[in-house]
């Protein structure tokens, strides 16, 4: 998984909760991206990170935000999670270079009660 | 707005024959597309990257075609194993170093 780990890999949480998920690469590279994968929608892009402090929105942002303090680390926070943020969350880096290929790490499948 | 299409949810295929899976793009040119694997449970890996004017790229079992005039991108996989079951994935350039990604076509190699 070209050194990414996400955590937790599963959860369960109710409505409203806050939920943090974690994304760590040990690479260093500069770009990093978080996905959800839901059945007919394939993957949808939630933000994305250029550097440490930078990140942008991606198509589907309502009710999410992220953090980047340091390289390493990229996180994905749900202020108050519904069941329609039930899904399987996916983070991936982008090492330099063209082609914009990307390399993902293993999942966070989340559960909305 | 742009679109990578894979219309094809699922595929199955006998052993030994080979797969082709198509991805189409739409409302824009894409300089490149790429194919990535997926396994149940585990996250896309990457495949091959085709240029727009690369006609065919070739790794191993593995064939990608780019054809600019039909707007779309074939992948096979020769002489097909159990073992290529997967979900395979299409993707083209979005702005600002992102990807925008195909539904994919789930395969199924059977005996």
């Amino acid at each position: 998984d070209a050194g990414i780990t996400q955590s937790p890999r599963h959860k369960v949480t109710e409505t409203g909760t806050p939920v943090t998920l974690r994304c760590h690469q040990t690479e260093n590279h500069r770009y990093m991206y978080w996905y959800r994968q839901d059945p007919g929608h394939g993957l949808r892009l939630i933000h994305y990170s250029y550097g440490v402090k930078d990140t942008d929105k991606g198509e589907v942002s309502d009710g999410y935000s992220v953090s980047r303090s340091k390289t390493e680390d990229f996180l994905l926070t749900l202020e108050s999670a519904t069941s329609s943020q039930t899904s399987v969350y996916f983070c991936a880096i982008k090492p330099g270079g063209a082609g914009d290929t990307q390399y993902f790490g293993p999942g966070t499948r989340l559960t909305v009660l | 707005s742009q679109k990578i299409e894979q219309n094809s949810e699922a595929l199955n295929i006998q052993e030994g024959k080979t797969a082709t899976l198509t991805c189409n793009y739409t409302n824009y040119s894409p300089a490149y597309l790429q194919w990535y694997r997926q396994d149940p449970g585990r996250g896309p890996v990457f495949l091959l990257l085709i240029r727009e004017n690369e006609k065919e790229k070739r790794k191993e079992r593995l064939k990608v075609t780019f054809d600019t005039t039909l707007k779309q991108s074939l992948f096979h996989i020769t002489a097909s194993q159990p073992a290529d079951s997967a979900t395979y994935l299409c993707a083209g350039p979005g702005t600002a170093s992102k990807l925008t990604f195909g539904t994919g076509t789930r395969l199924q190699v059977t005996l």
